[in-house]
């Protein structure tokens, strides 16, 4: 079974600086997805960034991109010019076909981005 | 915009009572999906539907069941309310023949008193 791991549970940043979030994951799938997905405060869980399997570069989203090592089955997230609206908890997610798409979630990690 | 919309935000529901969550999506996605997030335990797969009137159970099915009557809706029913299913539930919605993202509702927070 395919399995998750955000082994930070809380962190913390100075505005305006970088912060990197950890996840790991266990497959023996060749093709999946893996996501990032914030949840802030009391509002709605939204996505922040995807990477498919099968592409090498990595993916990248004006102030937040990953570091995607498949060979290490890792998947961290970057957030640059951290700004205090990224304070959240962050997901990291597993997906891939089995008829359909199920998703399997991290534990999370919730960043703190102090003034 | 997606929207999924679940019908409460916050409820309090009395231990033994029957209780309904209701959730509706408006892009016509084949996947729905209810997930438990508890601290410390991130998001836990209850049940998934892939069309109208198929589900599969997910990770912690027990004390759980759901319907799909039609494919913009999907309710998650407690059958005997007890306190440790006190959680917040979110109510999720994709498409069904590629990998995109899902999309969230806003949550209900559940307490069983």
């Amino acid at each position: 079974a395919q399995t998750v791991t955000q082994s930070q549970p809380e962190m913390s940043v100075q505005e305006a600086e970088t912060v990197t979030l950890s996840c790991t994951y266990d497959t023996s799938e060749n093709n999946y997805y893996l996501f990032w997905y914030k949840q802030p405060p009391s509002r709605q869980m939204i996505l922040v960034i995807r990477q498919e399997a099968y592409k090498q570069q990595n993916a990248t989203e004006n102030r937040f991109s990953v570091n995607f090592q498949k060979a290490a089955k890792s998947f961290s997230l970057k957030i640059s010019d951290s700004q205090l609206g990224d304070t959240a908890m962050y997901f990291c997610a597993f997906t891939r076909y089995v008829g359909t798409y199920k998703y399997i979630f991290g534990t999370g990690t919730r960043l703190k981005v102090l003034a | 915009d997606v929207k999924v919309t679940q019908s409460s935000r916050y409820l309090v529901k009395r231990t033994g009572e029957k209780v309904f969550l209701e959730c509706v999506q408006d892009m016509d996605h084949e996947n729905m999906f209810w997930y438990r997030q508890d601290p410390g335990l991130g998001l836990r797969l209850i049940y998934f539907s892939y069309d109208v009137k198929m589900k599969e159970k997910g990770d912690i099915p027990e004390g759980y069941s759901v319907s799909r009557e039609k494919k913009e809706r999907f309710s998650l029913i407690l059958e005997s309310a007890s306190t440790n299913q006190t959680s917040m539930y979110l109510c999720a919605s994709s498409l069904g023949t590629a990998s995109t993202e899902a999309f969230f509702g806003q949550g209900t927070r559940l307490t069983v008193v």
